[in-house]
């Protein structure tokens, strides 16, 4: 069974970082691009990052362009996310998704169950 | 503003069908057969229903259904359940290697 279990969430006041982390299990890592996403309290889902297998092609959304850095541990069955140079609007559940294969065009599920992150003063 | 457009709301009886509508462009949903659903019910991680138009994963009932027309997409549920009531999103690749999403339609099953 595939598992996503995020962390590294937490409380962070504005212009500070923070790194999330995805620990995936029940499948082949290396085989599938993996994405993060976000969800605002109340609001849609956005899309933030996505890392093909290999991590040689990776995209951002133009709102964490610049700002957030996706990456991957194959070895450790692991994929991050550093924040930098927080926004009180980056406060969301953030979400980690395994993609259907192994580049940014296949869709993604399953999910995590996601991290909070709340960014204040 | 989302860069997919999808009704805020939908409602029907247990045992009828709705469909919802996303509308995008030709630079992602028209242009890409990677167009995705997904279902999230309150407090719940969203959950992947329908991917490349019209595939479903493993375990989701052929109640769901998806199709495409120039830059419309829809998703079909016919035989509603109670169960069925939660929010649906759809997304889309983009011609700029992104994924965007539609705001969300509110399902209610009466």
């Amino acid at each position: 069974e595939v598992q996503l279990v995020e962390s590294g969430g937490g409380l962070v006041q504005p212009g500070r970082s923070l790194r999330l982390s995805c620990a995936a299990s029940g499948f082949t890592f290396d085989d599938y691009a993996m994405h993060w996403l976000r969800q605002a309290p109340g609001k849609g889902l956005e899309w933030l990052s996505g890392i093909v297998w290999h991590s040689g092609s990776i995209a951002y959304a133009d709102s964490v362009k610049g700002r957030f850095t996706i990456s991957r541990d194959n070895a450790n069955n692991s994929l991050y996310l550093h924040m930098n140079n927080l926004r009180i609007e980056d406060t969301a559940l953030y979400y980690c998704a395994k993609a259907r294969g192994p580049w940014l065009q296949n869709s993604f599920g399953p999910w995590g169950l996601g991290a909070l992150v709340t960014v204040s003063s | 503003q989302s860069a997919l457009t999808q009704p805020a709301s939908v409602s029907g009886s247990p045992g009828q069908s709705i469909t919802i509508s996303c509308t995008g462009s030709s630079s992602d949903v028209g242009g890409y057969k990677s167009v995705s659903w997904y279902q999230q019910h309150p407090g719940k991680a969203p959950k992947l229903i329908i991917y490349e138009v019209s595939d479903r994963p493993s375990g989701v009932p052929d109640r769901f259904s998806g199709s495409k027309s120039g830059n419309t997409a829809s998703l079909t549920i016919s035989g509603l359940q109670a169960e069925d009531e939660g929010d649906y999103f759809c997304s889309s690749y983009t011609n700029r290697a992104q994924w965007v999403f539609g705001g969300g339609t509110k399902l209610t099953v009466l």
